[in-house]
């Protein structure tokens, strides 16, 4: 049991070119999510997802695009990086639903420099 | 979702009890408090969360006032592996899992 695995864990990107974050669960969560943290600041949330098929935006998405064709999976895609997008993401899952509070886990994160 | 107050930082003694404060004035009747923690470079991790009910587990107690309207998050001995940002967060449990992390408490431990 892998838990919550992003990859790669540090990426460099010039302006303009884009590239996709992965994030993979191997716990059958339902709700997935990332979200991005800068320098001194506390997580931001980019998009998430409360099932295959849907996904939906969070409190900064611009820039980013998600896709969420499986349970497993759910990439986040920058179209064209720019320097403001230089941050450390996180990707979490929860398992949705019930009617008890579900912690939330956390991926060990992907450092992105864009230059 | 309510707002949080929380210290910018503290320091602890090894071995000691560590009481983080926050304070969750606007809070409504179903929302509940949640900490997280985040250390170093780490993603954040659940401690343990509470609606009006003192609550404990392995980690930590969360101990909630009458009113609601503060908490305080106890590390009983603290060690230094807890040296990290703590998180109080104020939201209702629903169908809605968006987290609204603030700046939190950075809370060192020293030997």
């Amino acid at each position: 049991n892998a838990g919550v695995t992003q990859t790669p864990k540090f990426q460099v990107l010039k302006t303009g070119q884009s590239m996709t974050l992965q994030c993979a669960q191997d716990m059958n969560h339902e709700y997935m999510s990332w979200y991005r943290q800068d320098p001194g600041m506390g997580l931001r949330l980019i998009h998430y997802s409360v099932g295959a098929g849907i996904t939906d935006q969070g409190e900064v998405p611009n820039g980013y695009n998600v896709s969420r064709s499986t349970t497993e999976d759910f990439p986040l895609r920058l179209l064209s990086a720019a320097p403001s997008q230089t941050s450390v993401y996180f990707c979490a899952t929860t398992l949705a639903g019930g009617s008890s509070y579900n912690e939330q886990f956390f991926g060990p994160g992907t450092r992105l420099t864009v230059l | 979702d309510a707002k949080t107050t929380q210290p910018p930082s503290m320091d602890c003694a090894e071995g000691r009890a560590a009481n983080l404060p926050c304070n969750h004035s606007t809070i409504s009747g179903n929302e509940y408090v949640y900490w997280y923690r985040q250390i170093h470079s780490q993603g954040p991790q659940y401690i343990i969360h509470g609606l009006k009910n003192n609550e404990t587990n392995e980690m930590a107690s969360l101990i909630i006032t009458e009113d609601r309207k503060s908490s305080t998050l106890i590390l009983p001995h603290a060690t230094l592996r807890d040296t990290a940002v703590y998180y109080c967060i104020v939201r209702v449990a629903s169908n809605d899992y968006k987290l609204s992390f603030g700046a939190g408490t950075t809370v060192t431990v020293r030997a």
